[in-house]
């Protein structure tokens, strides 16, 4: 079976401090996709990434930055310089398609909040 | 492009009613996925569908029915409410999984059953 944790519950910075969120995942499969969605307080789910299990290689978006490493079963979301607008509940998500159907396993979240 | 819609936004119900919430999608997505998310977790499968006319159970499908008779749409029943059902329902839908894994969300709809 398939699960996803992410051991911090709440982590709380002051602005322009870099912030990393852990993700550590369990799968059989050795096809499979990780995602990162944001939840802002509207409450909607916002698309970050997706990552295939055969794509190890970095990625980073302007502030935003991923680190995929199998060998110890983590995808990590790094954000640099944060900012207020970032403060959100972030999930991760993990799934098996195409042998589940594409269904996601989420995460519990981390709640990110962005002093001034 | 509306996405993907759901309706109501905002429902209270007694412990016993019954309701349906619609959610619908204007991308031509051939699965579509029902989760709730509880105070402090993240989000669980309810059930889902692969195409019109299939549904399948997903982790928490107990009280709860769907349909997919249009592509379109996919409607999810409680027949009757239970205060363990209050928790805010997303509906996501994604392209065939040829193409891509990502899931488009609906803004949500919060239930509150007394």
């Amino acid at each position: 079976a398939q699960k996803v944790t992410q051991a911090q519950t709440e982590i709380s910075v002051v602005e322009k401090e870099d912030v990393t969120l852990d993700c550590v995942y369990e799968t059989r499969d050795t096809t499979y996709y990780l995602f990162w969605y944001k939840q802002p307080p509207s409450g909607e789910l916002v698309f970050l990434i997706r990552r295939n299990s055969f794509d190890e290689q970095n990625e980073i978006s302007g502030r935003y930055s991923w680190n995929f490493q199998k060998s110890t079963s983590s995808f990590n979301f790094t954000i640099t310089a944060s900012q207020v607008v970032d403060s959100a509940v972030y999930f991760c998500a993990l799934s098996e398609a195409p042998t589940n159907a594409g269904k996601s396993t989420f995460g519990d979240g981390t709640t990110l909040t962005v002093k001034p | 492009n509306a996405g993907v819609t759901q309706t109501p936004k905002f429902r209270v119900l007694k412990t016993g009613q019954s309701m349906t919430l619609l959610c619908a999608q204007d991308m031509n997505h051939e699965y579509m996925y029902w989760y709730r998310q509880d105070p402090g977790m993240g989000l669980r499968l309810i059930h889902y569908s692969v195409g019109e006319g299939t549904t399948a159970k997903g982790e928490v499908p107990d009280g709860y029915n769907v349909s997919r008779l249009k592509k379109q749409n996919f409607l999810l029943g409680l027949e009757s409410a239970a205060p363990s059902q209050t928790s805010v329902y997303f509906c996501a839908s994604s392209y065939d999984l040829s193409i891509s894994y990502e899931q488009y969300f609906g803004p949500g709809t919060r239930l509150t059953v007394t």
